[in-house]
């Protein structure tokens, strides 16, 4: 079982669509979350920094559930600059090496 | 641009050749990492410096894979008598201690 696990994906979804990913993460002494995205061919870009009390940027919503080891990500009003693989992401230990999930490709269409 | 930057960008070689790649961090980063990315999976995590040291190398893929970060300052990635299951981007990411990492261009490599 792999340490991160995602929504397979793809998400097709028009443009103004709420669309939802999560998550799963398998060791409980991981100690912070994140969701990066990365464009096609170009390096991954940290999006948001997850937490156990939420965390709100604007259109996206992100929450952490440590109990359950479950994160997930809200895009609300999605554009067509949203369309982005989706990684989560998490980090743990003293050495702060990410560990990530295969990703969650969105494709918004106009 | 992040700040952070790899050299070559993009790397053809034949298998059984060896490649080097450099990754040239934020200046006042002291933590340096490298992971690569097959087609259709997240980054995966190799081997990482604090400073000069060298303190983790267990996940390097093989013997093959060597890492030097000999001042500090850049890095490099070689890999050794290539193979088609090395063709993937190599990415280097940078960061203070255990804050946010901020990722290079990426190094793509093909090997024939």
């Amino acid at each position: 079982r792999k340490e991160v696990e995602q929504d397979p994906g793809p998400f097709n979804v028009p443009e103004g669509a709420t669309v939802a990913f999560n998550c799963t993460y398998s060791n409980s002494a991981s100690q912070s979350f994140f969701w990066y995205r990365q464009d096609c061919r170009k390096e991954p870009k940290l999006l948001m920094s997850v937490y156990s009390s939420g965390n709100e940027d604007g259109r996206f919503t992100a929450q952490l559930n440590r109990a359950s080891q479950y994160i997930s990500l809200l895009i609300r009003d999605s554009k067509l600059s949203d369309s982005a693989t989706y990684l989560c992401v998490a980090r743990g230990g003293s050495q702060g090496n990410l560990i990530f999930g295969k990703g969650t490709k969105l494709s918004v269409k106009p | 641009d992040t700040g952070v930057s790899q050299d070559p960008r993009h790397k053809i070689t034949k298998r059984g050749q060896n490649v080097t790649f450099r990754c040239d961090p934020i200046s006042e980063h002291n933590r340096l990492y490298w992971y690569r990315q097959t087609l259709g999976q997240g980054p995966e995590f190799l081997t990482y410096f604090q400073n000069e040291a060298q303190l983790e190398k267990s996940r390097l893929l093989s013997d093959r894979f060597s890492a030097e970060r000999p001042k500090g300052s850049f890095s490099t990635l070689e890999i050794q008598r290539t193979e088609q299951g090395d063709s993937a981007m190599y990415l280097c990411a940078s960061s203070l201690v255990s804050n946010e990492q901020f990722f290079g261009p990426g190094t793509r490599l093909t090997v024939l």
